[in-house]
Parts: C-alpha cells; sequence; structure tokens
C-alpha cells in the first residue's frame, strides 16, 4: 500500500463548479498534512496546511479526518487558473521534518 | 529575494557516465532536501540535509547517488554510473528550520540518460 493515495483524476470541471479531492495516508503516527500544487512542468509550492478543525483559505477549504486517515481539499468557484495538479502531503512518521508527497490529483477548468 | 537555483537546468548523459546536479538554496534555510520526480510520477524523497546534522539518507535508491552539502550553503547530487532509469527530473527544495513544512523547489535539473 503506498504511503500517500490519491486519486489521479484528471478532473475536468467547468468555470464556476466545486470540485472535492481526497487522499489517504497509511500511518497514523503522521502528524502534519498539507496540500501543494504543481503547475504543469513548474516546481511544486505550498498550497496550506490541513488541520483537524478544517483550515479555509478563501475558495479553498481543506479538512483532517484522523480516525479515518483521511485528508480533502475542496475548491469552490473554480477559475482557469486553478487548473494545476494537487498534490496531497504528509509529514513521515515520528518526523515531521520529512514529507511524504501524493502523485498528486490532476485538475483541468475550462470555460 | 533569490529562490531556490539548480544547475544544469538540463542534462543529457550517456549511459556509464557520472553526473553532478547543483543546488543552491534560499539563504538563511538551514532544511535542504532532494527529490525524483519521474515523468507522470509523483516526488519520490532522496535525501535530507538539516543544519550540521547527519543527514538523512533514507531515499536514496542505490550507492551510486551520493550528496553533500557545504554548511548550510550548497548542495551537490552525485550520481554514478548513470543508467537509464535514472532519467527523472531532481528538484531540491529548501526550508527554514522551524517550517520544514514550507518547502521552496528550485526549477529541477531534467537528466536524460541515453
Amino acid at each position: 500500500r503506498k504511503e500517500v493515495e490519491q486519486d489521479p483524476g484528471p478532473f475536468n470541471v467547468p468555470e464556476g463548479a466545486t470540485v472535492a479531492f481526497n487522499c489517504t495516508y497509511s500511518n497514523s503516527a503522521s502528524q502534519s498534512f498539507f496540500w501543494y500544487r504543481q503547475d504543469c512542468r513548474k516546481e511544486p509550492k505550498l498550497l496550506m496546511s490541513v488541520y483537524s478543525s478544517g483550515n479555509e483559505d478563501g475558495r479553498f477549504t481543506a479538512q483532517l479526518n484522523r480516525a479515518s486517515q483521511y485528508i480533502s481539499l475542496l475548491i469552490r468557484d473554480s477559475k482557469l487558473s486553478d487548473s494545476a495538479t494537487y498534490l496531497c502531503v504528509v509529514s513521515a512518521p515520528y518526523n515531521t521534518d520529512k514529507l511524504i508527497f501524493g502523485t498528486g490529483t490532476r485538475l483541468q477548468v475550462f470555460p | 529575494g533569490a529562490g531556490v537555483s539548480q544547475s544544469p537546468s538540463n542534462k543529457v548523459t550517456e549511459k556509464g557516465k557520472d553526473v553532478e546536479l547543483r543546488c543552491d538554496p534560499i539563504s538563511g534555510h538551514t532544511a535542504l532536501y532532494w527529490y525524483r520526480q519521474r515523468l507522470g510520477q509523483g516526488l519520490e524523497f532522496l535525501i535530507y540535509f538539516q543544519g550540521n546534522s547527519a543527514p538523512d539518507k533514507s531515499g536514496l535508491p542505490s550507492d551510486r547517488f551520493s550528496a553533500e552539502r557545504t554548511g548550510e550553503s550548497v548542495s551537490t547530487l552525485t550520481i554514478q554510473r548513470t543508467q537509464q532509469e535514472d532519467s527523472a527530473v531532481y528538484l531540491c527544495a529548501s526550508s527554514l528550520a522551524g517550517r520544514t513544512y514550507e518547502q521552496y523547489f528550485g526549477p529541477g535539473t531534467r537528466l536524460t540518460v541515453t
């Protein structure tokens, strides 16, 4: 089983749509969780952290369910510029300095 | 300020040759990471440096891979006797000590082994 699993997509959605991505992680000892964004042929960039209480940043909402080892990202009112690959990232068990990256979910927003 | 830089941006080499990839982290960032990303794949952790601590080499795929870092600055990743399966983009990232979750990535070196 992969340490971090994501649906690779692609998710093709029209502008204005709401889209949700899910991710599961295998080791309950992981303590920190994030979403990174990677544009085509570009380097990854931190999008937001994920907390058990939920975390909202504008149109983006991230949620963590520790019991189910499940992380989600919700994007409301999708923009063309949201088209990218979204990487679910989990800290290594007992080592928050080391990150484990999922393979990503590709989002394509069309006009 | 300047971001993470990597050189070369592209490298084509023949199977069996050695290659050296360079990373210049953001000034003041004590943590430095190397990752490999094969085409259509996710990021694969290779090695991690944090200040003067011993590096975490647990991700290096074989003894053909090695990396060094000079103090808290430049790092080089060396691949000896390259194989075709080494073809990938090699990404370097750096971060502040207390914010290792916020990694700033360089543009990567695209390595092609022919």
